[in-house]
């Protein structure tokens, strides 16, 4: 079966602290990962893609397929990063989103 | 564009009564997904459609929830009867294309008492 863990439900950090959101997956095939992201009263939105490898507000993933694993990184936390974010993986040929259970950062002044 | 447009925001109802939540995608966009957030479970896909056909339902819970899409600006996921362990947020989402990013509606908040 898919899945997609995220130990994580609560991460503190203080601001300008380094921040890593964990994101293991267990697919059968090879799935395209996405991180999304819901800030406060906002709808969920997406924060990047791993075929993109890009960096999206100072955040960057990356895919360790060994590890089957794609941790959201960012060397300093913001204040407006606080939100909860999801790990997604999209299962490729029939083009589902799982999503975790998601993690929500706090990033503390 | 609006986005995608999902009523009612909030919905208060009683255990054993119909509810019926909505959504309009994206002009243009072919997927549809529906999904639903609980504290304990997180977003849990429920249902997506390709070009208003069901492709996959497994996600859907018992036989007292559906879903259709008469056509391509409109869907509605139906609970019947609704029970407390219901409650939760319900979320639909539209993308356009194989592959494409999915964009999500603020949500309905589902509260069964």
């Amino acid at each position: 079966a898919q899945r997609v863990t995220q130990p994580e439900k609560l991460l503190s950090v203080f601001k300008g602290a380094p921040v890593e959101l964990k994101c293991n997956y267990s697919y059968s095939g090879s799935p395209e990962l996405f991180w999304y992201v819901q800030y406060s009263r906002q709808r969920l939105q997406l924060l990047l893609r791993h075929i993109s490898r890009e960096s999206i507000k100072g955040f960057t993933a990356d895919l360790n397929k060994g590890e089957t694993s794609f941790h959201l990184k960012k060397p300093f936390a913001q204040e407006e990063d606080s939100a909860m974010y999801y790990c997604a993986p999209r299962e490729y040929n029939f083009n589902k989103f799982y999503f975790g259970s998601g993690t929500k950062l706090n990033v503390k002044p | 564009d609006a986005g995608v447009i999902q009523s009612p925001r909030h919905e208060v109802t009683e255990m054993g009564q119909e509810v019926t939540l909505r959504c309009k995608p994206i002009s243009g966009h072919d997927y549809l997904f529906w999904y639903r957030q609980t504290m304990m479970r997180g977003l849990e896909l429920l249902i997506y459609f390709n070009n208003n056909v069901p492709i996959d339902d497994s996600g859907m819970p018992e036989d007292r929830f559906s879903a259709k899409m008469p056509n391509a600006s409109f869907s509605t996921l139906k609970i019947q009867p609704s029970e407390p362990r219901d409650s939760a947020v319900y979320f639909c989402a539209s993308s356009f294309n194989f592959g494409g990013e999915a964009f999500f509606g603020q949500g309905t908040r589902l509260t069964v008492v």
